[in-house]
């Protein structure tokens, strides 16, 4: 069983460029969550969802940044217009969709460099 | 709302000493899921250990385990026999009911050989 994948490990962009980052969560994972991470800071939640569904957003910037998780394919964060401070790790979180602690099985993150 | 504290930005331990980390949390609910998360180098974040609110007995997993005092809402992480490779950020993190997961700032381990 593959763990997250996230894609692509590094991404570069110039100010006022789109960044959209991807996340395959675990097979049979239907619970995604979204995090940011400046360097020597912790982790600051972003958002969550389910399959076609937005359940908390309350981390997300209210402008720029937008994600979804389609029935279909990975779970996208994309920042339009990135500014020099949306560089960050961006790591992607999966969890099963019932029973047990249910912990979150994270990505390897997604280091994005604003130039 | 849920919150976690971590009150040690950074700590340090010999190695094969034991060292605890400190988290404690806020929660008015009464069933609820705790995790302690390594983040080493890499910056791959790996799960080391998880606690069910709703079970007495603590946890453990090798030489990590952990003292849970639901009364005073505590969540500390003993790693005995500390080794160089334990050299990590820890974060605490607390999973509600509604799957929504809330992160401690994390706690720098540096393991002196």
């Amino acid at each position: 069983n593959a763990g997250v994948m996230q894609n692509p490990r590094h991404l570069v962009r110039r100010r006022g460029q789109e960044a959209r980052l991807r996340c395959s969560p675990m097979k049979g994972h239907s619970h995604v969550y979204w995090y940011r991470q400046l360097p020597e800071e912790g982790l600051k939640f972003m958002v969550y969802l389910q399959k076609e569904n937005i359940i908390d957003e309350s981390g997300m910037p209210k402008e720029r940044f937008s994600a979804e998780f389609p029935k279909e394919g990975p779970s996208i964060l994309r920042i339009q217009q990135v500014v020099r401070g949306d560089s960050a790790a961006y790591f992607c979180a999966s969890s099963p969709p019932s029973g047990g602690p249910r912990e979150q099985f994270f990505g390897p993150g997604t280091r994005l460099t604003v130039l | 709302a849920q919150t976690v504290t971590q009150s040690q930005p950074e700590m340090s331990v010999q190695e094969a000493e034991t060292v605890t980390l400190s988290c404690t949390y806020d929660t008015s609910e009464s069933n609820y899921y705790l995790f302690w998360y390594k983040q080493p180098p890499s910056r791959q974040m790996i799960l080391v250990i998880r606690q069910e609110a709703y079970k007495q007995q603590n946890a453990t997993e090798n030489r990590f385990s952990v003292n849970f005092q639901k009364a005073a809402k505590s969540f500390s992480l003993k790693i005995s026999d500390s080794q160089l490779g334990d050299t990590a950020m820890y974060f605490c993190a607390l999973r509600n009911t509604g799957n929504q997961f809330y992160f401690g700032t994390g706690t720098s381990l540096t393991v002196i050989p």
